[in-house]
């Protein structure tokens, strides 16, 4: 298993440009997460899915965009980044939402400029 | 509005000796608790958590106490060793809630040998 695996590890950014940061999880969970970390913060909710086509808002979801069609994937876009938008953006995945023990890929780390 | 601080930012020990680090909540609807570890370059892994109907929890080394009259839970590590050099994020989440985790701003721990 490779749990849960994120794209690209880094990426840099201009100001108004626009990226999708992958996430698949091949552990077959159907609730999963998008977290960002900003620096001394901790990490805070953008969006969550439930299962395959449904999809909800956490703390922070402005200038962010996602969807689910299948069980494995959980794409994160970005539309018009913006300087805001530089932090480490964690996927996350766990089999139901009663089970708090999250499986997290290992990031990526965002700078727009 | 943080509703999970840890209010130190980093703690330095000894190998061999106990580390403590705490964490704070102000939501006294929140009824699980969980710690988290992230080593550099990798995303946060479980650790160990605690049920609001238990007031400890201990899985090794590892010890977690659970004040709810002074929302405070801490996390004990004895002995501490130089692995367990790491950021360790409390988070804190209602039951009810889609697995939708609160964050604390985590502690950098650091042991040294």
């Amino acid at each position: 298993n490779a749990g849960v695996t994120q794209t690209p590890k880094f990426r840099i950014l201009k100001i108004g440009q626009s990226m999708t940061l992958q996430c698949a999880q091949d552990m077959n969970h159907n609730y999963m997460y998008w977290y960002r970390q900003d620096p001394g913060m901790g990490l805070k909710l953008i969006y969550y899915s439930v299962g395959a086509g449904i999809t909800d808002k956490g703390e922070v979801p402005n200038g962010y965009n996602v969807s689910r069609s299948t069980t494995e994937d959980f794409p994160l876009r970005l539309e018009l980044a913006a300087p805001s938008q530089t932090s480490v953006y964690f996927c996350a995945s766990s089999p139901s939402g009663n089970y708090y023990e999250l499986y997290f890929g290992p990031g990526t780390r965002l700078t727009v400029t | 509005d943080q509703q999970v601080k840890q209010n130190s930012p980093s703690l330095s020990v000894q190998e061999g000796r106990i580390s403590i680090l705490n964490c704070d909540y102000t939501n006294s609807m929140f009824d699980y608790f969980l710690w988290y570890k992230k080593y550099p370059a990798e995303g946060p892994t479980f650790l160990i958590s605690i049920s609001s109907i238990k007031d400890k929890n201990e899985d090794g080394r590892f010890t977690v106490f659970l004040n709810k009259s002074a929302k405070h839970l801490s996390l004990h590590i004895v002995p501490s060793q130089p692995g367990d050099s790491a950021v360790y994020f409390c988070a804190a989440i209602l039951s009810s809630n889609t697995g939708k985790l609160i964050f604390g701003q985590g502690t950098t721990l650091q042991v040294k040998p």
